[in-house]
């Protein structure tokens, strides 16, 4: 069974707005991640969030995490054509192997 | 600085064919890991490694074998491939032990099995 599972599944925005997905997981976790992943590509670590911080931000970036709801936002602010991919989350923990979500296939028109 | 490459980046097999997907990185990461990524379904761990000669399973081991001889590489096997083994293979490669540092992954090798 998938630990995370990212929502929506697809999301269409206009360059410019921001794009917000989250993730949501069923078990205790040491940190969650969040990478992403172009066309054809491999996937780029994006940002770490350990389970005793509510938020990280890196560049235009946004992650919460929320440890008692079990969920996790990632928010991209002020969005590019070259922002379009699809965004994984990951969970980690001691003894436990990375389980990634199905994903969120994200295009930005211009 | 390479990171973590694959090869073959495509390969087409027949049914009963075998075949090695090479991983090799250069940043004398311990642990390694071989995904699988079908539509829908996300990254599906195959196998792992946490040092070199060493291997355990995953989500999803069955129809495959690994090796990891030397520290910075990490090889895939496939000793009689199937149809249901046509996907994108992922190799990745972790400074962080035990499951919880940031993964570095490879570009993928395409496989189809006819």
């Amino acid at each position: 069974s998938q630990q995370g599972e990212e929502d929506p599944q697809a999301l269409s925005i206009q360059e410019g707005e921001n794009a917000t997905m989250n993730c949501s997981y069923k078990t205790s976790i040491n940190n969650l991640q969040w990478y992403r992943q172009n066309s054809g590509r491999g996937l780029v670590h994006l940002i770490l969030i350990r389970s005793n911080e509510r938020e990280k931000h890196s560049g235009r970036l946004r992650v919460t995490l929320d440890t008692s709801k079990k969920s996790s936002s990632l928010l991209i602010t002020a969005s590019r054509a070259a922002d379009t991919a699809s965004y994984f989350c990951a969970t980690g923990n001691y003894g436990q192997n990375f389980v990634f979500g199905p994903g969120t296939r994200l295009s930005v028109l211009p | 600085n390479a990171g973590v490459t694959q090869t073959p980046k495509f390969r087409v097999l027949k049914t009963g064919q075998s075949m090695t997907l090479l991983c090799a990185q250069d940043m004398n990461h311990e642990y390694m890991y071989w995904y699988r990524q079908d539509p829908g379904m996300g990254l599906r761990l195959i196998h792992y490694s946490v040092g070199e000669g060493t291997t355990a399973k995953g989500e999803v081991p069955d129809g495959y074998n690994v090796s990891r001889l030397k520290k910075q590489n990490f090889l895939l096997g496939l000793e009689s491939a199937a149809p249901s083994q046509t996907s994108v293979y992922f190799c990745a490669s972790s400074q962080t032990g035990d499951h919880t540092g940031e993964l570095f992954f490879g570009e993928g090798s395409r496989l189809t099995v006819l």
